[in-house]
């Protein structure tokens, strides 16, 4: 069972159009992450999120962490073919001495000029 | 240049032939962890570090061990491959808020082991 759940799982759209990827849990995590990986490449961190009901902007990008800590969003506005990637989020969650990170399983976008 | 490096990239061995996977990184990160990366399964976490001499389990740590004897590395240890283990691994290294949750994670350029 895939503890974060996004949505949609592939995405094709049209340069100029805008998009919202989805990261879905029943549980509470201490943060959340967003990354944005390259084929054949390490993921790289685009933001993270800490506080229920953040939002956090990256010139195009609008991330938003849900009231309850336990789903966010990432929007991208106006997407271009340098948007091209499979992007993944990421909870973190303390329980006791763990400090676990789970990973959804991404979204990958694909930006056509 | 702040950086995660792993070695080797690729890597072709035989089952059951002990190897290791280095880690390395050079940002004073107390937080490293190590995951894999499979089509359809994503990226799974298999051992995490909090600080030197403290490592924990993540979701598939069955067949792996690490050590953390220095902050900076962090190696994978695999001491009887198997096909199944046949992945794409990255390490990744972390600063940390709110008692020792991995806040902004740096992830290595991956290494990419076949297991025949």
């Amino acid at each position: 069972t895939q503890l974060l759940e996004q949505s949609p799982q592939f995405l094709s759209i049209q340069e100029g159009e805008n998009l919202t990827v989805y990261c879905n849990s029943s549980s509470v995590f201490s943060s959340l992450q967003w990354y944005r990986q390259e084929p054949g490449e390490g993921p790289v961190l685009l933001v993270t999120v800490v506080t229920g009901g953040e939002v956090k902007k990256l010139k195009r990008l609008t991330f938003q962490f849900g009231d309850a800590r336990k789903d966010s969003s990432l929007h991208i506005t106006a997407a271009q073919p340098g948007d091209t990637g499979l992007y993944l989020c990421a909870g973190a969650q303390r329980s006791g001495s763990a400090r676990q990170l789970t990973f959804g399983s991404g979204t990958q976008l694909t930006v056509l000029p | 240049e702040a950086q995660v490096t792993q070695n080797p990239r690729y890597l072709i061995t035989v089952t059951g032939k002990k190897l290791t996977v280095t880690c390395s990184q050079n940002m004073n990160h107390e937080y490293m962890s190590w995951y894999r990366q499979d089509p359809g399964l994503g990226l799974r976490q298999i051992y995490y570090s909090m600080n030197v001499e403290v490592t924990d389990k993540g979701d598939v740590p069955e067949g792996y061990k690490v050590s953390r004897k220095e902050k900076r590395n962090f190696p994978l240890i695999l001491e009887s491959p198997s096909p199944n283990q046949t992945s794409l691994y990255f390490c990744a290294s972390s600063s940390t808020r709110l008692a020792g949750v991995p806040y902004e994670q740096y992830f290595g350029p991956g290494t990419r082991l076949t297991v025949t």
